[in-house]
């Protein structure tokens, strides 16, 4: 079964900073994998997702993520943190099955300093 | 283009009571799945309608249950409420099923049982 663990539930960096949000999950099979946001009393929002076309994802907001199958990671990065980016982040794999549920991580609090 | 709408925003039951919620989903789309976040969780799958059936139910019991309409919306209803039963609940779109769909989600339902 597929899973996803999200190593560090805060992280805090100051504005400017290089933001990583770490993602590494578990599957039998190619994963397709997702990384989305939440802003306070929101919804989620997606960032960006791997389906295989290539490894480096590029998303919204200056958001990418590697993915790297000998490390079974896909880690979340931008170059420059804006006070903006302060949100949870969740990382997810889509279950192999024909629904494509989503397996969510436990999220990470990005908390961005002045 | 309107996105994902659910209804109502927030909610206050008590124990054993009775809920409906209630979602549209994104234009031109015609799977719908249904997410339990938790405070301080990832979302959990409770369970996906295509097509007016229900394809996949995730680890809920039967006091969670749903529908799909004609027009594609759904509901969620949740029987005999109990405490932890209080959560966001997420209702997600997609344009069909299967793992590299992308899932656009609501701006959730907060419950809350007392």
């Amino acid at each position: 079964a597929q899973s996803v663990t999200q190593l560090g539930s805060h992280v805090s960096v100051s504005e400017g900073a290089l933001v990583l949000l770490r993602c590494n999950y578990s599957s039998s099979v190619p994963p397709y994998l997702f990384w989305y946001v939440q802003y306070p009393n929101q919804g989620l929002q997606l960032l960006l997702k791997y389906t295989s076309a290539a490894t480096l994802v590029k998303g919204i907001n200056g958001f990418e993520a590697e993915f790297k199958k000998s490390e079974t990671s896909f880690h979340l990065t931008k170059p420059s943190a804006h006070m903006s980016d302060a949100a949870e982040y969740f990382c997810a794999v889509s279950d192999s099955g024909n629904t494509g549920k989503l397996i969510f991580g436990q999220g990470t609090t990005l908390q961005v300093k002045p | 283009d309107a996105g994902v709408t659910q209804s109502p925003t927030h909610l206050i039951k008590t124990r054993g009571q009775q809920v409906t919620l209630r979602c549209s989903p994104k234009s031109g789309h015609d799977t719908v799945s249904w997410y339990q976040q938790a405070l301080g969780q990832g979302p959990q799958f409770i369970f996906q309608y295509y097509e007016e059936e229900e394809r996949q139910r995730g680890n809920f019991p039967d006091r969670f249950s749903g529908h799909q309409f004609p027009n594609y919306s759904s509901e969620l209803n949740v029987n005999a409420l109990l405490l932890g039963d209080s959560a966001l609940y997420l209702c997600a779109s997609s344009l069909d099923s299967g793992p590299q769909e992308t899932q656009y989600f609501g701006p959730g339902t907060r419950l809350l049982v007392l």
